[in-house]
């Protein structure tokens, strides 16, 4: 694949509901990829930058998996709140400079 | 350390007008980039930079330029503004390989 997909594009869940979504990327050439947080009204913030086969990556209660060969990431919230509501958007790079991004995972955690 | 500050936050403009965005970074960050966020089109890269002096287009640098005299600064100028240009754009910066920060944003809309 030569974008960056990720699914599904929106998803409502209850708080303390579990939860997890994808971002498949190109995985010719794998060197990084990236998980973002983006807060309505605000700018992306970096969660995870992935750089390993088979990495795990973990920020309270948020986690991150990567598998370079068949191209693919899972972000997973444990317990979710309504401070997780958010978009996800994951992003993987093209050539050494220039990344592409997913068009995001709008999740929202319903009180 | 303030990161990623652009200005201005907020912009209206006339059709045909110019104006110049501002980005500045204080992280001494090689890489740096424009973005346009675009509805339910996540974000396209206009134009980046791998240090002073040296820019190259994106995936949608049509009715923009760039130029990076210095390392803390990227503006971005708008020749000719059109409605398509109606967006909110956002400068991010990099170190090396990893991730990217991001300014705040600013609102533009061409009546």
């Amino acid at each position: 694949i030569l974008n960056v997909e990720q699914s599904p594009q929106s998803l409502h869940v209850q708080e303390g509901d579990s939860t997890n979504f994808t971002c498949s990327f190109p995985s010719s050439n794998f060197y990084a990829l990236h998980w973002y947080r983006w807060e309505t009204a605000k700018s992306p913030e970096a969660l995870f930058v992935m750089t390993l086969n088979g990495d795990e990556k973990k920020k309270g209660r948020i986690s991150a998996t990567l598998n370079t060969k068949e191209g693919y990431s899972y972000l997973y919230i444990k317990g979710s709140q309504p401070e997780d509501s958010a978009t996800y958007l994951c992003a993987s790079p093209l050539g050494t400079y220039k990344y592409i991004f997913g068009t995001g995972t709008r999740l929202k955690v319903l009180a | 350390n303030a990161g990623v500050t652009q200005t201005p936050k907020f912009r209206i403009l006339k059709i045909g007008q110019s104006m110049t965005l501002q980005c500045t970074q204080d992280m001494n960050h090689n890489y740096m980039y424009w973005y346009r966020q675009d509805p339910g089109m996540g974000l396209k890269l206009i134009y980046y930079s791998v240090g002073a002096g040296i820019t190259d287009k994106g995936e949608v640098p049509n009715g923009y330029n760039v130029s990076r005299s210095t390392t803390e600064d990227f503006p971005l100028r708008l020749e000719l503004a059109a409605p398509s240009q109606t967006s909110v754009y956002f400068c991010a910066s990099r170190k090396d390989y990893n991730e990217q920060f991001f300014g705040p944003g600013t609102r533009l809309t061409v009546l």
